[in-house]
């Protein structure tokens, strides 16, 4: 059970920023988002997470709601190698202790189109 | 930051033959490591995990004798498809994690074909 509601599908335009919105009603007080993206034949790619907090690294930046049912994920300036599928997974705080796995939903095709 | 090899990248096979995939953690301990396969325009679906030194578990309709993976070390684990049909040609991925690591990283994948 992936536990994440995403849109099957988006486009965006080439340098505006892609705002990809995940819901996760379910989650519970232990549970982090994490945000991986696939471009195609490669392997997944972590890009961000959280547990509360609004967090920003180099490649984008999680907007978690107050009551973290839901989530955002910005690509500042899309560019056309942002071309994936995003995929937006909860897991438990307990990722340190061995066996904790990480289960994929349908995820999000985002194409950036110049 | 972690890096995860994935050997190799792409394998053709015959039926009835076995293949091997490696999955090495070049600079962190694994202590676990998962199996995922993909198929074309599907999502990742995890077929394993393996703890360093024991034995693997399988997800729920993933065949134990077909797909043996080994975790004999902290760095390396290996998928083998035994006995493989066309209808083992798929995309296959493993994952490593560790208790000192906040994070999954995953290998880059190996395209398989039995012919």
């Amino acid at each position: 059970d992936a536990k994440t509601t995403q849109p099957p599908s988006m486009d965006c335009a080439e340098g505006r920023a892609a705002n990809l919105p995940c819901n996760h009603s379910t989650i519970s007080g232990n549970e982090y988002v994490y945000w991986y993206r696939q471009i195609h034949s490669q392997g997944p790619q972590y890009i961000i997470h959280g547990l509360k907090n609004n967090e920003t690294n180099e490649m984008a930046s999680l907007i978690i709601t107050e009551d973290r049912k839901s989530s955002t994920l910005i690509l500042p300036h899309a560019t056309l190698r942002d071309t994936a599928v995003y995929y937006c997974i909860v897991n438990s705080l307990m990722i340190k202790a061995a066996g904790n796995k990480l289960t994929f939903g349908g995820g999000t095709r985002v194409l950036v189109k110049p | 930051g972690a890096v995860v090899s994935q050997h190799p990248s792409r394998v053709i096979c015959k039926s009835g033959t076995s293949v091997k995939i490696e999955c090495r953690s070049l600079d962190f301990q694994a202590t676990t490591m998962f199996w995922y396969r993909q198929f074309p325009k599907q999502s990742l679906m995890l077929m394993a995990t393996s703890n360093e030194g024991s034995k693997a578990t399988y997800e729920q309709g993933v065949e134990k004798d077909k797909f043996l993976i080994n975790h004999a070390s902290l760095t390396l684990s290996t998928l083998t498809v035994t006995s493989a049909h066309p209808e083992d040609s798929s995309f296959y991925i493993c994952s490593a994690s560790s208790t000192g690591y906040d994070g999954y990283t995953f290998g880059s994948g190996t395209r398989l074909t039995v012919v």
